[in-house]
């Protein structure tokens, strides 16, 4: 099974909109981590946010936040006021504490087109 | 600048030959990570390394051969490598392993092309 699906290979947004990048996860690991990077066509994977599963709070880091709902094992990843060089693919990740500490687990990614 | 440097950022090689990947990492991180990002598919971690001893090695063919001289510097030694194996390489170093909280971060990635 999958341990991160993102379902969504391609979205497209008008720039200074909000856009949301899904992402759903699978552990028993009652211990994770989950984390959004950004991979610019130039290849560098930058991190952008982090949730961790203890969290009460949704996390935000500037423009990014991450919309968190435990329950459905879900940790979109919304940004607002989009800009041009947002345009880039966007992955979530998952690492497992007590499971498998060394794993990330990454998803297939979103390709994120901002259209001005 | 993230931190994490590669070379080259691009290598063009035969089936016969040898070559090396270089990752450093100017960050005081104790753990380094190889992954493998192919077109449409996941990142694939390779290996990873905690405090210059490897820890995981996710079923990797033997004609990639790793090495963790000290903390900062990784190295992915290659031979014999078939056309599947055309990929963006990715480096990535993390405070820690075990540790839920700590993101990794990447190198800019070496493109490998076999011919």
């Amino acid at each position: 099974a999958q341990k991160i699906t993102q379902t969504q290979p391609g979205m497209f947004v008008q720039e200074k909109e909000a856009v949301t990048l899904d992402c759903t996860y699978d552990t028993s690991d009652p211990s994770y981590g989950l984390f959004w990077y950004k991979q610019p066509s130039s290849g560098e994977m930058i991190f952008l946010i982090y949730q961790g599963s203890y969290d009460q709070q949704n996390a935000t880091e500037g423009r990014y936040s991450l919309n968190f709902q435990k329950a459905r094992k879900s940790a979109n990843l919304v940004i607002s006021a989009s800009q041009l060089g947002d345009s880039a693919m966007y992955f979530c990740a998952m690492r497992e504490v007590l499971v498998t500490g060394n794993q990330f687990y990454f998803g297939t990614g979103t390709s994120l087109t901002v259209i001005p | 600048e993230t931190g994490v440097t590669q070379t080259p950022r691009h290598l063009v090689m035969g089936m016969t030959n040898k070559k090396s990947l270089k990752c450093e990492q100017h960050l005081g991180h104790n753990a380094m990570y190889w992954y493998k990002q192919s077109a449409k598919k996941p990142l694939e971690l390779m290996f990873v390394y905690s405090l210059e001893e490897r820890v995981e090695n996710n079923s990797v063919p033997s004609r990639f051969s790793p090495e963790c001289p000290n903390s900062s510097h990784l190295f992915l030694h290659l031979h014999t490598l078939q056309p599947e194996d055309s990929a963006l390489y990715l480096c990535a170093s993390s405070q820690d392993i075990g540790t839920g909280n700590q993101p990794q971060h990447f190198g800019d990635g070496t493109r490998l092309s076999i011919l």
